[in-house]
């Protein structure tokens, strides 16, 4: 199993470009979820999904939209790249149920925004 | 929103030395889970804790769960420099009520070890 794919993994983007990162899993995980990284910050809730076609905003959710067409993949887009978008994302999948399922991460995107 | 206050930041420690990170909440828990990053790479589930005072192991890390579940800790013994990187813990929402599709995670505690 391939677990959690993240593209790309290193991007350079320009202030006002858009650009979607990729995410896919192939674990038949219900929960979908982006986080974006900064130093001293933690993990922060961008956007997250707990199944096909239902996505809700987290903590940092403006500047970036997401859709959950199907249960395999769910992209992030960002609208008009900003320098404070400049961070490392990740996404994370997991199963739904009680039994202490903890999330499986991607690799990271890297993004600098110039 | 709901937050979880995670200290220390960082922690330096010799090899061989004990550490401890702890993971604190205004609010009660229905669980509470702990994940390891390793210096440029992505966070790993380590455990989830559920039950009021548990306590579970893994080799040398010791994770506890308070008695009023408000609170929990991740201890290693003897660390070994294969023990760097950022511990977080992670919390399901105030209004959990089954979903756990938008953990909140800590800020994390950097620690390094020396050789």
């Amino acid at each position: 199993n391939a677990g959690v794919t993240q593209t790309p993994k290193f991007q350079v983007l320009k202030t006002g470009q858009s650009m979607t990162l990729q995410c896919a899993q192939d674990m038949n995980h219900e929960y979908m979820s982006w986080y974006r990284q900064d130093p001293g910050m933690g993990l922060r809730l961008i956007h997250y999904s707990v199944g096909a076609g239902i996505t809700d905003q987290g903590e940092v959710p403006n500047g970036y939209n997401v859709s959950r067409s199907t249960t395999e993949d769910f992209p992030l887009r960002l609208l008009s790249a900003a320098p404070s978008q400049t961070s490392v994302y990740f996404c994370a999948s997991s199963y739904s149920g009680t039994g202490g399922y903890g999330y499986t991460f991607g690799s990271g995107t890297r993004l600098t925004v110039v | 929103g709901q937050q979880v206050m995670q200290i220390p930041q960082y922690q330096h420690v010799q090899e061989g030395e004990d550490f401890t990170t702890y993971c604190n909440s205004s609010t009660t828990l229905s669980n509470i889970q702990w994940y390891k990053q390793r210096p440029g790479g992505h966070p790993v589930f380590l455990i989830q804790l559920v039950k009021s005072g548990e306590v579970k192991k893994q080799k040398r890390l010791t994770f506890q769960f308070g008695e009023a579940k408000k609170n929990s800790s991740l201890h290693i013994t003897a660390t070994q420099t294969t023990d760097v990187g950022t511990y977080f813990c992670a919390v399901p929402p105030m209004n959990y009520g089954g979903s756990q599709g938008n953990l909140i995670f800590g800020k994390g505690t950097k620690l390094s070890v020396k050789p």
